[in-house]
């Protein structure tokens, strides 16, 4: 298994320009998060999706921020613009929501390193 | 909303064993999990603890008292490879979504 596959791994960019993240979760798995980590705040859940439905974006700073799920192989994060507060590592992660367990584990992809000029 | 202290850095010698604490306040809490993150990669999950008691795992062990809001991690035969931080994240209400603390960086020295 590829694990979570995330891209890039780095982006270096100006303030103002739009950024999209992406992320590919494991196969089978139907929970998707997108999470943020800064030294200052740690690790934030931005936003989750269950079966490619938004679930929960109350972590989302602001309308900058959106994310999207077409279909169960893909997400992409988008900041538009973006600024230099927002530079952070984006980490993507998956799930399978029905694990029998009763709760997820969740396993990381490799994140993006975001920095903002 | 959800409250995790965790220390900010803790340092060991290499076989030694240490402990990382974890307090929380919480409602409808639903588990606890711990993840090791190694400088520069992604968060791996390490444990879940819903009851109260001690979950072995290898050298690895996790600690849970509800009534207190209350875990430790527990480290043994440290190894250079443990350097590393340490996140208590705790799961509440029906989605056991886990809401992460700010992590412990573990220094195992020689």
């Amino acid at each position: 298994d590829a694990g979570v596959i995330q891209s890039p791994r780095h982006e270096v960019t100006e303030m103002g320009q739009e950024v999209t993240l992406r992320c590919k979760p494991i196969s089978g798995h139907n929970s998707l998060f997108w999470y943020r980590q800064t030294m200052m705040r740690g690790l934030e859940l931005l936003i989750y999706f269950n079966n490619n439905v938004p679930i929960d974006d109350s972590g989302m700073p602001e309308d900058r921020f959106s994310a999207k799920m077409p279909n169960a192989s893909f997400s992409t994060l988008k900041i538009q613009p973006s600024e230099p507060r927002d530079s952070a590592v984006y980490f993507c992660a998956s799930s399978r929501a029905t694990s029998g367990r009763g709760y997820n584990e969740q396993f990381f992809g490799p994140g993006t390193r975001l920095t903002v000029l | 909303g959800q409250n995790i202290d965790q220390p900010t850095e803790m340092t060991a010698t290499e076989g030694a064993i240490v402990q990382i604490n974890c307090t929380y306040q919480t409602s409808g809490f639903n588990g606890l999990f711990w993840y090791q993150q190694h400088a520069g990669e992604a968060p791996t999950f390490l444990s879940y603890n819903v009851l109260d008691g001690l979950e072995e795992k290898g050298r690895f062990s996790s600690f849970l008292s509800r009534s207190k809001g209350y875990s430790y991690l527990l480290l043994k035969e440290l190894q250079m490879k443990d350097s590393a931080s340490y996140l208590c994240a705790v799961g509440s209400g029906g989605s056991y979504i886990p809401t992460f603390g700010r992590g412990t960086s573990l220094i195992v020295h020689p």
